[in-house]
């Protein structure tokens, strides 16, 4: 069965300090999709990214970049010079068989402090 | 394309009640999802459609719990006989095809409070 842990449960940061958000999974397929969402107070999940295991390259997008790294089974989320935008909860997740199923984590809840 | 509503955003209700929640998906999205989100905790899978067939049920979804999506546009999910463990945020999700090709749009939720 699938599986997803983030350990980090609350992080506070000042604003414009970086952070990063991990997530480590647990899968037995040998091909399969990662994915992060953003969850605002409003609730809304909205979608930042989904990579496939075949791709191990770092993926940068403005402010946000990922390190997915097989060996360890982690796909790593980092924010860089946070805002208080960037306050919300922050899920990884992993699709089961089928793919229609997501498995989330428990969260990460950010908070950045301004 | 106003992407995927839900209604209402907020329900409280009193033990023993009935309850249904509605889900507007993106219009030309066939599958459909049903999550359920409990405080400090990831959302759980409940429910998918393709078009109006029902395709799978977590065992989360216990027999008090049915939802449809008639004609495969709209879905509801109704909570019969309602306990307080049944409160949650009620989420839906539309996708054009299959994860993770097609990525998932969710809606902003039903919060369900049972007192």
């Amino acid at each position: 069965a699938q599986k997803v842990t983030q350990a980090q449960t609350e992080i506070s940061v000042v604003e414009k300090e970086d952070v990063t958000l991990d997530c480590v999974y647990e899968t037995r397929d040998t091909t399969y999709y990662l994915f992060w969402y953003k969850q605002p107070p409003s609730g809304e999940l909205v979608f930042l990214i989904r990579r496939n295991s075949f791709d191990e390259q770092n993926e940068i997008s403005g402010r946000y970049s990922w390190n997915f790294q097989k060996s360890t089974s982690s796909f790593n989320f980092t924010i860089t010079a946070s805002q208080v935008v960037d306050s919300a909860v922050y899920f990884c997740a992993l699709p089961g068989a089928g793919s229609y199923q997501l498995t989330f984590g428990k969260g990460t809840k950010l908070s950045v402090i301004p | 394309d106003t992407g995927v509503s839900q209604d209402p955003r907020h329900k409280i209700t009193k033990r023993g009640q009935n309850v249904t929640f509605r889900c507007d998906p993106i219009s030309e999205h066939n599958r459909l999802y049903w999550y359920r989100q409990t405080l400090g905790q990831g959302p759980e899978f409940l429910t998918y459609f393709q078009n109006e067939a029902q395709l799978e049920k977590s065992r989360l979804l216990s027999d008090r719990f049915s939802a449809e999506r008639p004609k495969g546009s709209f879905s509801t999910l109704e909570i019969q006989r309602t306990e307080q463990g049944d409160s949650a945020m009620y989420l839906c999700a539309s996708s054009l095809g299959v994860q993770p090709n097609y990525g998932y749009t969710f809606g902003s939720g039903t919060r369900l409070t049972v007192v």
